[in-house]
Formats: structure tokens, sequence, C-alpha cells
């Protein structure tokens, strides 16, 4: 079954240090593969997603994802965190064969300290 | 109004009780979700919609049975609930492009529920 792993459970890092957030999926196909963020107190809304085409994705507020196919890999990326992007960041997949659905990770939750 | 809306933001519950929580959207999609969030675990897929009709129902107890009047509101009723099934239930909606891929779901700012 289709499956996404994100590593790092919680995060502590200081502002303008640089962030990496690993996501893993387990699908052999084709898939999108997506970013959303939730801020505390806030629904979840999406950072970059990946379809197809060029492998480096940019989303909203300096953040951008890697697709390597060969390492089934969808890395999320900030070179300087804020205090502001504190929040938890979900990576999810969908594949493109079957019934399409969204199969989300368990989430990286980031604390930012000023 | 714009985007998903969901109410009750908040709702406690008995087990004995039914309920309903409801959501809306306001993005001419053509799906709507169900997912369930439970801490230290990952979303949980309940409910899919696609032009009104149920497309997936993920092995969930009949306790909860999920209503699509229409491709802009869902409901989600809720009857004889467990403890276990406190959680925060979010809803999303998509538009289906018809090759069979939901792409980007925007989705609301959930349910907290509280089973007493």
């Amino acid at each position: 079954a289709q499956s996404v792993s994100q590593h790092n459970h919680h995060v502590i890092l200081s502002e303008a240090a640089s962030l990496e957030l690993g996501c893993n999926y387990s699908y052999g196909g084709t898939v999108n593969l997506f970013w959303y963020v939730q801020y505390p107190g806030q629904h979840l809304q999406l950072l970059l997603k990946y379809f197809s085409g060029d492998p480096l994705v940019k989303g909203i507020k300096g953040f951008e994802a890697e697709f390597i196919k060969s390492k089934f890999s969808f890395n999320l990326r900030k070179p300087s965190v804020q205090w502001s992007d504190t929040a938890e960041y979900f990576c999810a997949a969908e594949a493109l064969a079957g019934f399409q659905k969204l199969v989300f990770g368990t989430g990286t939750r980031l604390l930012v300290s000023p | 109004e714009t985007g998903v809306t969901q109410t009750p933001r908040h709702l406690v519950m008995g087990m004995t009780n039914k309920k309903s929580l409801k959501c809306e959207q306001h993005l001419g999609h053509n799906a709507m979700y169900w997912y369930k969030q439970s801490a230290k675990k990952p979303l949980e897929l309940m409910f899919v919609y696609s032009l009104e009709e149920r497309v997936e129902n993920n092995s969930v107890p009949s306790r909860f049975s999920p209503e699509c009047p229409n491709s802009s509101h869902l409901f989600l009723h809720l009857h004889t609930l467990q403890p276990e099934d406190s959680a925060l239930y979010l809803c999303a909606s998509s538009q289906s492009s018809g090759s069979g891929a939901y792409n980007e779901q925007f989705f609301g700012p959930g349910t907290r529920l509280t089973v007493l």
C-alpha cells in the first residue's frame, strides 16, 4: 500500500537557520507530491506541489522542494527560517494509478525560536 | 464567504448522542473529502465524494455516516461514538480533472470533536 514517511517529528531551529524536512513515499508509479502547512490555530494550506516538469519546485514564503525520483523523496527546504514559519508541515502523495487519493505523512512540527 | 467552511468548530458529545458535522465549499469544486486528524498519526482519509457520489469509504465504522446532497455541501452524521473517535475532523474539496487525479485539495478549519 502507498505510504508517506516523514522522518523528523519535531525540529527546533533558531531564526536564520536553514531548514530541510525529509519526505519519502513508497509508490513505484507516477505520483503527484505536495507539502501542506498548518500554522497554529489555522487550517491546512498548500505550500507547494509537484505534478511534472522541473523537479525543483518553488512554493510560497521562500520554500522549495526537490523531487528525486530515484530516492522516492520530496524534501522541503528553506535557506533561512523565520519565527513565523513555526507550524506543522505535512508531506502528501497522490498516486496516478488505480483510485487516486492523497496519502499524508505524520507531519513534522517545526519550532523556530527568535 | 470563501474557501471551505466547517461547523461547528468544536463539539462535545456523549456516546449516546447523535450529531452532524457540516462542510460547505465555495470554490466550485466537484470533489469533497472527510479526514480524521489524530495526534501523532497521519491524516486518515475517511470518505470521498466525486460529483456527489461516494467513491471511497476507507473502512470507516458505520457509526460515521456521510451525506453529500450537492457538490457544495458535505455532512458527517455521528451516532454512538466512542472516546477514541475524539479527533479533529477535516473537510476538503478539490476539482477533479477527469483524468482521475484529484489534484490540490483545499481544507477547512476542522471540527474538534470530543466524545465523553
